[in-house]
């Protein structure tokens, strides 16, 4: 069964930290995706990965940046936390054009 | 770029109601498509997908999903829903053979009354 992970379930940061989510899979997915839930919104997407050290931005990049040194490994940074960026984050990986894992998701508030 | 409407933002049934989740996309190629679903406090999971084949697709929990080519639709549907169908439902869409990067709709948030 794949398994998908997070490294944290919540999170409680200051306005201007510099926060990592990690994101870790186990079935060797090419595909690896950053998504953040917010009620009303759905999922939007922040950045996607399609291999190692590739990227690529989706909606809403602006306030992020990503890793991705190591296949089974995506990491989501933000680089100087703001309020509006406190949301659920949600980590999933899939085959090309198969079904997303998702994770547990992480809940982040940022004060 | 796809997109994807979801009409029904939040639902509220009875047990024993029949559910129908509307889902249309805006996109003119081949597509993936796929229900997901989220329990309270649990991850998303896959429901049911359709890539090719029969329109008629059917899931897990006793849901089924018809894709209408002619009018981009791919509405979810349950003949009889249990309180433990309360959850949200996102449709989401990809690109057959382009770059998979899935389109999510804004979900329905679905509450069972027992």
């Amino acid at each position: 069964d794949v398994k998908v992970t997070q490294s944290s379930r919540y999170l409680v940061k200051r306005t201007g930290e510099k926060v990592f989510l990690e994101c870790v899979q186990d079935m060797d997915h090419e595909n690896m995706f950053w998504y953040r839930q917010d009620p009303g919104l759905g999922l939007r997407l922040i950045y996607f990965s399609y291999d190692v050290k590739m990227k690529e931005k989706g909606d809403i990049p602006e306030g992020y940046s990503v890793s991705r040194e190591k296949k089974e490994r995506f990491s989501l940074i933000l680089e100087s936390a703001s309020t509006n960026q406190t949301s659920m984050y949600l980590c999933a990986s899939s085959p090309p054009g198969g079904k997303q894992y998702f994770g547990p998701g992480t809940r982040l508030t940022v004060t | 770029a796809q997109s994807v409407s979801q009409h029904n933002h939040h639902v509220i049934l009875s047990e024993a109601a029949s559910l129908e989740l509307g889902c249309n996309y805006s996109y003119g190629g081949t597509v993936n498509l796929f229900w997901y679903v989220q329990y309270p406090g649990q991850h998303l999971q896959l429901l049911l997908k359709y890539f090719s084949g029969d329109p008629l697709v059917k899931g897990i929990k006793g849901f089924e999903a018809e894709f209408i080519k002619s009018k981009f639709s791919f509405n979810l549907r349950k003949p009889s829903v249990q309180w433990s169908d309360t959850a949200e439902y996102f449709c989401a869409v990809n690109a057959s053979g382009g770059s998979y990067i899935p389109t999510f709709g804004r979900g329905t948030s679905l509450i069972v009354h027992p």
